[in-house]
C-alpha cells in the first residue's frame, strides 16, 4: 500500500533550537518525495523535493531509502517557520499524483 | 504569472443539496488535479485530468460526485447530493507536466449541514 506518515500532529519548539519533522513512507518502486508546506491563509506550496537536493529557507530533507524517510530538518528555527508541513510522494507511474501525510503543525515560540 | 483560481471560497449547504465548484489553472497547464482535504488530515485526490481527458478518477465517489474540464482549461467538480461527510477542503491544483510543480489554489471550504 501507498502511504506516508507523519507521526507528529504538532510540534513546538524555541526560537533558534534545531528542527525535524518526520517522514516515513511506504511505497513500492522509486517515488519522488516532496515536502509542501502551508502558511496562516495562504495557500500550499511547495518547499522542496528530494531530487533536487536544495535548502530551501534553511530547510534541507535527505531521503533514506533503507529507512523509508524523508524528514525536514532545520538547524535554528525561526518564528516565520510556523505553519503546516506537508510530506507527500509521487509514483513514477502514478501520472505524478501525490500522495499526502496528514500534517504536522509547526509553532515556534519567541 | 497568475496563480490558480477557485471559487467561490466558502459554501454552506444542507445535506442533500447540490453544490459546484469551479477552478481555472495557470495558463498553459495541460495538467490539472482536484484534491479532497478534510479536517486534521492531508489532501487525497479525487480526479486528475490531462487536457480535457480523465487520467485517474479511481478515488472520486462517482454515485455523487462528478467533474469536467471540457476545453482542457477550466473545470468544474460537483457534488449532488451531498453527504455531511463530503464537508472539506477542495483543493485545485495545476501543473505544465505531471513531473513538474504542482501548484495549489486556495481551495474552497464546503460546509454540509
Amino acid at each position: 500500500a501507498q502511504r506516508v506518515t507523519q507521526p507528529e500532529k504538532l510540534l513546538s519548539v524555541f526560537k533558534g533550537a534545531p528542527v525535524e519533522l518526520k517522514c516515513n513512507y511506504s511505497y513500492s518502486g522509486s517515488p519522488e518525495l516532496f515536502w509542501y508546506v502551508q502558511y496562516s491563509r495562504q495557500r500550499l506550496q511547495l518547499l522542496l523535493r528530494h531530487i533536487s537536493r536544495e535548502s530551501i529557507k534553511g530547510f534541507t530533507a535527505d531521503l533514506n531509502k533503507g529507512e523509508t524517510s524523508f524528514h525536514l530538518k532545520k538547524p535554528f528555527a525561526q518564528e516565520e517557520d510556523s505553519a503546516m508541513y506537508y510530506c507527500a510522494l509521487s509514483g513514477g507511474n502514478q501520472g505524478g499524483k501525490l500522495i499526502f501525510g496528514q500534517g504536522t503543525e509547526l509553532s515556534v515560540k519567541p | 504569472e497568475a496563480g490558480v483560481a477557485q471559487s467561490p471560497r466558502y459554501k454552506i449547504i444542507e445535506k442533500r443539496q447540490s453544490v459546484a465548484f469551479w477552478c481555472n489553472p495557470i495558463s498553459g497547464h495541460a495538467t490539472l488535479y482536484w484534491y479532497q482535504q478534510i479536517l486534521g488530515q492531508g489532501p487525497k485526490l479525487l480526479i486528475q485530468f490531462q487536457n480535457n481527458g480523465v487520467v485517474d478518477d479511481s478515488q472520486l465517489p462517482k454515485d455523487r460526485f462528478s467533474a469536467e474540464r471540457l476545453k482542457g482549461v477550466d473545470s468544474t467538480l460537483k457534488i449532488q447530493p451531498a453527504k455531511l461527510e463530503d464537508s472539506a477542503v477542495y483543493l485545485c491544483a495545476s501543473t505544465s507536466g505531471y513531473k513538474d510543480t504542482q501548484y495549489f489554489g486556495p481551495g474552497t471550504r464546503l460546509t454540509v449541514l
